[in-house]
């Protein structure tokens, strides 16, 4: 089957940085997407990787391993807007996005 | 550039009343187009995928007879909740995908349907 593994919740502090896990198994892929959520909102997007290696983006990065179906998201100088749900979603065979619960990410003064 | 809309943006009404919602892409064209769902706290659940001028495919659960979806040119599709229920409130939301980036989802800023 498809899924997709993330931290329900993390806690972080403005101006310190944090890094998102997500794991993932998938009948096929097609890179993997990150995407910002705020509550009440569709998502946005962030970043996406379909080979290995790392992607910087502003505070933003992105880490992908395939052979590992690991990817990670990186968040520097955490500001609090970037208080917000991030969604891990790897893309498979057939070009769909699989999609998990995401992780909140809740940033303290 | 790629910018999605829908509309109406929210929606409350009874139940047993029907309700359209319009996803458009506003600057490219959509070949496809996706409808999901998403309760409070939990993951998008993709509810169908539509390919302008056929029919669409819905995934398992999904009722085809309640959730119509139609998918008449590349900058549109609707979807219709038939004979709503106060189950179906959720998050309706559209993405798009352009013609040319089969890769890429746009988002729209998605439907707020409260059924009472």
């Amino acid at each position: 089957g498809q899924n997709i593994d993330q931290p329900t919740e993390m806690t972080a502090t403005e101006g310190a940085i944090v890094q998102i896990n997500c794991t993932y198994q998938t009948s096929g892929f097609n890179g993997l997407f990150w995407y910002q959520q705020h509550a009440g909102e569709a998502p946005t997007f962030l970043s996406y990787n379909v080979l290995d290696g790392l992607e910087e983006k502003g505070r933003f990065s992105s880490f992908l391993s395939r052979s590992k179906g690991y990817s990670y998201l990186l968040l520097k100088e955490l500001q609090m807007k970037d208080s917000a749900s991030y969604l891990c979603a790897p893309m498979d065979s057939n070009y769909q996005l699989i999609w998990g619960a995401g992780t909140k990410l809740i940033i303290k003064p | 550039g790629a910018v999605v809309s829908q509309h109406p943006s929210w929606v409350i009404c009874k139940s047993g009343t029907s309700v359209k919602i319009e996803c458009r892409s506003l600057d490219f064209q959509a070949t496809t187009m996706f409808w999901y769902r998403q309760f409070p706290k939990q993951s998008l659940m993709l509810m169908a995928t539509s390919n302008e001028g056929s029919k669409a495919t819905y995934e398992q659960g999904v009722e085809k007879d309640k959730f119509l979806i139609n998918h008449a040119s590349l900058t549109l599709s609707t979807l219709t909740v038939t004979s709503a229920h106060p189950e179906d409130s959720s998050f309706y939301i559209c993405s798009a995908r352009d013609h040319g980036q089969v890769n890429e989802q746009f988002f729209g800023p998605g439907t707020r349907l409260t059924v009472l």
